[in-house]
């Protein structure tokens, strides 16, 4: 089965620093998805970034950008200039395939807070 | 992307009763997804509803305890019956159509149960 796994609950940087979030996951698959998703007080949940396995390349998007390493299966967010406005829970996310449709397996989350 | 519109966005409920969180999609989706989020926890999946079949249901959670239905292609509810403070939770849905696009989700329903 698959897993993820956040091994930091909390985690905190200053604003305009950059910080790293990190994701590990587990996986027999060759072809998947892994995604961030980060969760502000508001409760909705907002896809970040998303990384295709297939694709070697890092995916980037704007201030954010990911660390993919398909053989340690590491999955890492990093985070440039941090705003306040970046202070919320961060979800490292894994694409399952299965016979009744595509399904999302969570990792436990960080939160991250921004300090002005 | 897809948009979803879900209600009621918070409730609080006696226990013993039962509650109907709906979601309305912009547009088709096949599958909708409908998670449960404890507080300060991560996302469990509850089911997947698929529009003209049953729903199927994750380890843990069963269909007399979360009815859904799944009338059409855009709509979807989410019943959360004979309740107890153990369901107060966020309850979220969500569709997609597989990595390309991403999941997008509801806005959430705080659900709390006294």
């Amino acid at each position: 089965a698959q897993t993820v796994t956040q091994s930091q609950p909390e985690m905190s940087v200053q604003e305009a620093e950059t910080v790293t979030l990190s994701c590990t996951y587990d996986t027999s698959e060759n072809n998947y998805y892994l995604f961030w998703y980060k969760q502000p007080p508001s409760r909705q949940m907002i896809l970040v970034i998303r990384q295709e396995a297939y694709k070697q390349q890092n995916a980037t998007e704007n201030r954010f950008s990911v660390n993919f390493q398909k053989a340690a299966k590491s999955f890492s967010l990093k985070i440039s200039d941090s705003q306040l406005g970046d202070t919320a829970m961060y979800f490292c996310a894994f694409m399952k395939q299965s016979r009744y449709g595509n399904k999302l397996v969570f990792g436990a989350g960080t939160i991250l807070r921004v300090k002005s | 992307s897809a948009v979803i519109s879900q209600k009621p966005s918070r409730d609080i409920c006696q226990r013993g009763t039962s509650l109907t969180i709906q979601c309305q999609v912009d547009s088709q989706v096949t599958m909708m997804f409908w998670y449960r989020q404890q507080p300060g926890q991560s996302l469990t999946l509850i089911a997947t509803a698929n529009q003209g079949s049953e729903a199927t249901y994750e380890s843990g959670f069963v269909i007399d305890k979360f009815p859904i239905s799944r009338p059409n292609l855009t709509f979807s509810t989410l019943t959360v019956s004979n309740m107890s403070p153990e369901d107060s939770s966020i309850y979220l849905c969500s569709v997609g159509t597989g990595g390309k696009n991403g999941y997008t989700f509801g806005s959430g329903t705080r659900l709390t149960v006294v």
